[in-house]
């Protein structure tokens, strides 16, 4: 059963720190995605990471992904108050290339002044 | 628009009765999916679908039905409702089953 567990499950930072979002997974797998999701909305693609190694980013955030580790990380870099939302990861499982993506359980970020 | 919808945004409704949510996307996406938000389980996929009366089961199937007569519509049915059922229900569709799922606004249901 493939198992994807985000640390922390809740994180409180404060303006101008930085900080990693952690991304495990417990099978093999060289796709992952990260959303972002705005308290009372809904869901918003953020990063799609496609092979070992990648590395994708947009302004604040930069998200990598090392498929050997099983692990991707969200680094947020100098940390503003509108990044503080929900943050979800979700792994494709391969080679089956047959079963839907299976999310973590979110990262809550709240950066306070 | 374009794009993908859901209706109604809230609902409420009691033990025991039928609740039909729906959801249209006008990407003419292949795959369509249902996620229950909770808690502290984050999100959890109910039903998908590869395509018009093509549908799988997901994690917690459970209580729920549907069904996709046409690949614009995935309408998700608890034919009796129960209170556990109380969360924020969100549809998203994509072109392939391991590709990026777009989201809908969500509906958020409360069964009293």
């Amino acid at each position: 059963e493939l198992k994807v567990e985000q640390n922390p499950l809740f994180l409180s930072m404060q303006e101008g720190k930085n900080y990693t979002i952690y991304c495990n997974y417990s099978t093999t797998s060289d796709r992952l995605y990260w959303y972002r999701q705005d308290p009372g909305k809904s869901l918003e693609s953020l990063f799609v990471l496609l092979s070992n190694g990648a590395v994708k980013q947009e302004g604040r955030l930069m998200a990598s992904l090392d498929t050997k580790a099983r692990l991707s990380t969200l680094h947020i870099t100098a940390a503003v108050h509108d990044l503080s939302a929900t943050y979800f990861c979700a792994v494709d499982i391969t080679p089956s290339g047959n079963t839907p993506l299976v999310f973590g359980k979110g990262t809550r970020l709240s950066v306070i002044a | 628009d374009a794009g993908i919808t859901q209706s109604p945004r809230y609902k409420i409704t009691e033990t025991g009765r039928q609740v039909t949510l729906m959801c249209h996307q006008t990407w003419s996406h292949s795959y369509m999916f249902w996620y229950r938000q909770d808690l502290g389980h984050g999100l959890r996929l109910i039903y998908y679908s590869a395509a018009a009366d093509i549908t799988d089961k997901g994690e917690v199937p459970d209580g729920y039905v549907v069904s996709r007569s046409k690949t614009e519509n995935f309408p998700l049915t608890l034919e009796s409702a129960t209170r556990s059922q109380t969360s924020v229900y969100f549809c998203a569709s994509s072109h392939y089953l391991q590709e990026t799922q777009y989201f809908g606004p969500g509906t958020r249901l409360l069964v009293l």
